[in-house]
């Protein structure tokens, strides 16, 4: 069964600096594209970043503007984005999911940024 | 990037009536090199993730009710509901994964009338 758990969320101040994890099992990590995709309070999906399965094709949001870095680490099946300069309108649920397509995700792990 | 509209933003259906969302993309999401379209449909429910419901524009997922389907080809897409259950009281969502950015519609709420 695919599982994808998120963590690192949490408050921080406007201009801070926080990094997310995905620990992913249940199938080829390796093998697949994964992808950061965010939910701020009662609005849409908005999709963050993805990186391919070997790490090598990274692509991102424009609006990020270099702020977000996408990262993974295959030998311990994971998954990262680190965030910084980090503004009250980042605040939201972050999901980590597999796939181009984003076909399983996780619960989500909630990032507030606020002074 | 590609733009997804969804219409309409709301939309209350009567219990056991037919449920419709539409979709359509700025531009044409069917790849030539594998004749597929690169749509997908997601469920959300308060407090949880999106959850896939279809995939190729008309693939269901494993373990999705048959009385949802997806249709549509290029730029127009639909989601059909054929008889509407209580737990189908969600919001709906299409997503292109043609290109990136990869991009989703802004969402349909789906009620019960």
């Amino acid at each position: 069964e695919v599982q994808l758990v998120e963590s690192g969320g949490g408050l921080v101040q406007p201009g801070g600096s926080l990094r997310l994890s995905c620990a992913a099992s249940g199938f080829s990590f390796s093998s697949v594209w994964m992808a950061w995709v965010r939910q701020a309070p009662g609005k849409g999906l908005e999709w963050v970043a993805n990186i391919k399965g070997d790490g090598n094709e990274k692509y991102y949001i424009d609006s990020l503007k270099g702020r977000f870095t996408i990262s993974r680490d295959n030998a311990k099946s994971s998954l990262y984005l680190e965030m910084s300069g980090l503004r009250v309108d980042d605040t939201a649920v972050y999901y980590c999911a597999k796939g181009f397509g984003t076909d399983r995700w996780g619960q989500g792990t909630l990032v507030t940024v606020s002074s | 990037d590609i733009v997804m509209t969804q219409s309409p933003d709301s939309l209350a259906v009567s219990l056991g009536e037919r449920a419709t969302i539409n979709c359509k993309s700025s531009q044409s999401l069917l790849s030539s090199s594998n004749n597929q379209n690169f749509l997908a449909w997601f469920q959300q429910k308060p407090g949880q993730p999106p959850k896939p419901l279809i995939y190729w524009a008309s693939t269901r997922e494993s373990g999705v009710p048959d009385r949802f389907s997806g249709s549509g080809s290029g730029t127009d897409f639909t989601l059909s509901i054929s008889t509407l259950q209580a737990e189908d009281v969600a919001i709906y969502y299409c997503q292109q994964y043609y290109s990136v950015p990869i991009t989703f519609g802004q969402g349909t709420r789906l009620e019960i009338k």
